[in-house]
């Protein structure tokens, strides 16, 4: 089965301090992995796939095919990071570019 | 580019009513994907449309049905409504072969 786990509903942290938002997966196969994040009053946005291994607003996402994880890690959270976060999993052998996301953590960054 | 646009914003409907709701993908983009989102849970993924045919879909049941036009918008009706599927709709669009999506700001359907 495809599936997306996000374990945390909401996670609190202070400015300054590293954050790190879970992942796992279920596929059968060579997945593709993003985060996509939604700001308030904005509409839900891709902020970094595994293939790109690149750094976005200084979020960076490692894939662990071995623990089928691909958790978000920040070193500094801002408080402008606060926001809805969402793993998603993208299955290239259901014969389309169908994407299947987790249920989301949102993030808080505190003052 | 105006990006993903969706109508309406926000509708009511009454129980085994039928609903369309219309998106306009991004330029240059040519597939479309639907997505229902219900409070506190992750858009789930409907079906995607491309070449004007449906490529691909999700656990959803007849009663959730599209159309995709020549000019890439689409559409997306459900018919004989149920209370459950009050839920945010999601519309997205990407390059034919390509995961990258760029979304709408959604249609909020409450059916009561």
């Amino acid at each position: 089965a495809q599936r997306v786990t996000q374990p945390e509903k909401l996670l609190s942290v202070f400015k300054g301090a590293p954050v790190e938002l879970k992942c796992n997966y279920s596929y059968s196969g060579s997945p593709e992995l993003f985060w996509y994040v939604q700001y308030s009053r904005q509409r839900l946005q891709l902020l970094l796939r595994h293939i790109s291994r690149e750094s976005i607003k200084g979020f960076t996402a490692d894939l662990n095919k071995g623990e089928t994880s691909f958790h978000l890690k920040k070193p500094f959270a801002q408080e402008e990071d606060s926001a809805m976060y969402y793993c998603a999993l993208g299955a290239p052998n259901t014969g389309g570019f169908k994407t299947i996301f987790g249920a989301g953590t949102r993030l808080f960054v505190k003052a | 580019d105006a990006g993903v646009t969706q109508s309406p914003t926000h509708l009511i409907k009454t129980r085994g009513q039928q609903v369309t709701l219309r998106c306009s993908p991004k330029s240059g983009h040519d597939t479309v994907s639907w997505y229902q989102q219900a409070l506190g849970q992750g858009p789930q993924f409907i079906f995607q449309y491309y070449e004007e045919e449906e490529r691909q879909r999700g656990n959803f049941p007849d009663r959730f049905s599209g159309h995709q036009f020549p000019n890439y918008s689409s559409e997306l009706n459900v018919n004989a409504l149920l209370l459950g599927d009050s839920a945010l709709y999601l519309c997205a669009s990407s390059p034919g072969h390509s995961y990258e999506q760029y979304f709408g700001p959604g249609t909020r359907l409450t059916v009561t």
